[in-house]
């Protein structure tokens, strides 16, 4: 299996503008995260999806972010309007439910550069 | 806040000898515990865990020790090796849905 994957790998962007990223978890997997990663808090959880369905939300920091599943196989993390304070790593993982749930899965991570 | 808490940003250990990774929590109602690792450019990995009935789990030179009433974990490493040079962040979860909440990471270089 080729494990999670995430594009863009790097994404510079100025503020205001939309950034989207994309992510596709193992084949399977029926459950979906997105992280972001900073230096100051660490890895913070976002949103998770089930069977995609977004479970819990209350990770997302503000009404700028949103994400979807619109398929098993497909989830996007849109930031709009992007602003220097996302600059950050983010994070896609997926498990399967049932599986002990620490099996979480990461993908590469997107960079994520506001100027 | 942050209901796990690394205040080690990095460490750095001579080859073959024992690094000491540590992790404080807030919440007790945390009752199972995660260490993951991180190579650059990689996503984090699962590397050991421990359940809040237990106080240490082994798995090669990865022992993982809780102490429930400090609320404190640690991760140690013996000997350490090159290839441990990573990222470790702590994590830790209830016993109900998938949230974990992970700590800042403690950067660990192995000097050969």
């Amino acid at each position: 299996d080729a494990g999670v994957i995430q594009s863009p790998r790097h994404e510079v962007t100025e503020m205001g503008q939309e950034v989207t990223l994309r992510c596709k978890p193992i084949s399977g997997h029926n459950s979906l995260f997105w992280y972001r990663q900073t230096m100051m808090r660490g890895l913070e959880l976002l949103i998770y999806f089930n069977n995609n369905v977004p479970i819990d939300d209350s990770g997302m920091p503000e009404d700028r972010f949103s994400a979807k599943m619109p398929n098993a196989s497909f989830s996007t993390l849109k930031i709009q309007p992007s602003e220097p304070r996302d600059s950050a790593v983010y994070f896609c993982a997926s498990s399967l439910e049932g599986l002990p749930f620490y099996e979480q899965y990461f993908g590469p991570g997107t960079r994520l550069t506001v100027t | 806040d942050q209901q796990v808490k690394q205040n080690s940003p990095s460490l750095s250990v001579q080859e073959g000898r024992i690094s000491i990774l540590n992790c404080d929590y807030t919440n007790s109602m945390f009752d199972y515990f995660l260490w993951y690792k991180k190579y650059p450019a990689e996503g984090p990995t699962f590397l050991i865990s421990i359940s809040s009935i237990k106080d240490k789990n082994e798995d090669g030179r990865f022992t993982v020790f809780l102490n429930k009433s400090a609320k404190h974990l640690s991760l140690h490493i013996v000997p350490s090796q090159p290839g441990d040079s990573a990222v470790y962040f702590c994590a830790a979860s209830g016993s109900t849905g998938n949230q974990f909440y992970f700590g800042t990471g403690t950067s660990l270089t192995v000097i050969p």
